[in-house]
């Protein structure tokens, strides 16, 4: 129940599309649902975070939609470009305890 | 100025060697952690301190000892390290109390030969 569940593994995506992943998770009682981007040689940094209480946030080209009766939360990058290319790794917890990580999606973008 | 930082950033050692990994952050946060990163990027909590005191000590082997002398500093100190130890090991923190950004230091590679 304490799992966050994260997909795809690996994904690519043209210059200029749009790149979608998804996380899953069980524990109705998480509260914070961040998104972590890392760059090849450089600690993970957070990019982008959402509470239960919004379905959607934006900021710039990234959007988190949260769906809390699915259990579900997404990143969407709009307008994806090559200094995208990263591993994207969601995270939840609650009550400010430690976070629980989804494995990481490797996100390549092609010229 | 760098936030939260570590050294070594690399580390290539024999098996059976004991060695340390050093993390100082200047943020003024209560809460450091220690995570293992695989070859898959799998992102393992190890250990979390809260001002010096131990708050989290996730399934690790007891060969792993964190040791926090203040605040602002938590080193891990590894005995017998062994060829499955080889992975990047980051060092994190954030303010106690609040599910705010965990800020983490560039990492340091262990290489166990």
């Amino acid at each position: 129940q304490q799992q966050v569940k994260q997909s795809p593994q690996s994904l690519i995506v043209q210059k200029g599309g749009i790149s979608i992943i998804n996380c899953a998770y069980e524990n109705t009682a998480f509260d914070y649902f961040p998104w972590y981007q890392q760059f090849p040689g450089k600690g993970p940094a957070l990019l982008i975070a959402i509470r239960p209480d919004v379905s959607e946030k934006k900021e710039g080209r990234f959007t988190i939609s949260f769906n809390k009766s699915a259990k579900q939360f997404s990143l969407h990058i709009m307008d994806s470009q090559p200094g995208d290319s990263a591993t994207y790794f969601c995270a939840a917890s609650r009550d400010n305890y430690q976070l629980i990580w989804g494995a990481g999606t490797k996100l390549i973008i092609k010229p | 100025d760098t936030a939260v930082s570590q050294t070594p950033k690399y580390l290539v050692t024999q098996m059976g060697n004991d060695k340390s990994i050093k993390c100082e952050q200047n943020l003024g946060h209560d809460t450091m952690y220690w995570y293992k990163q695989d070859s898959k990027k799998f992102l393992k909590i190890m250990f979390s301190y809260n001002n010096k005191e131990l708050i989290i000590n996730e399934t690790v082997p007891n060969r792993f000892s964190p040791k926090s002398p203040d605040k602002a500093h938590l080193n891990l100190h590894i005995n017998s390290l062994e060829l499955g130890d080889s992975a990047v090991y980051f060092c994190a923190s954030r303010p106690h109390g609040s599910t705010d950004t965990q800020y983490f230091g560039p990492g340091t590679r262990l290489t166990v030969l």
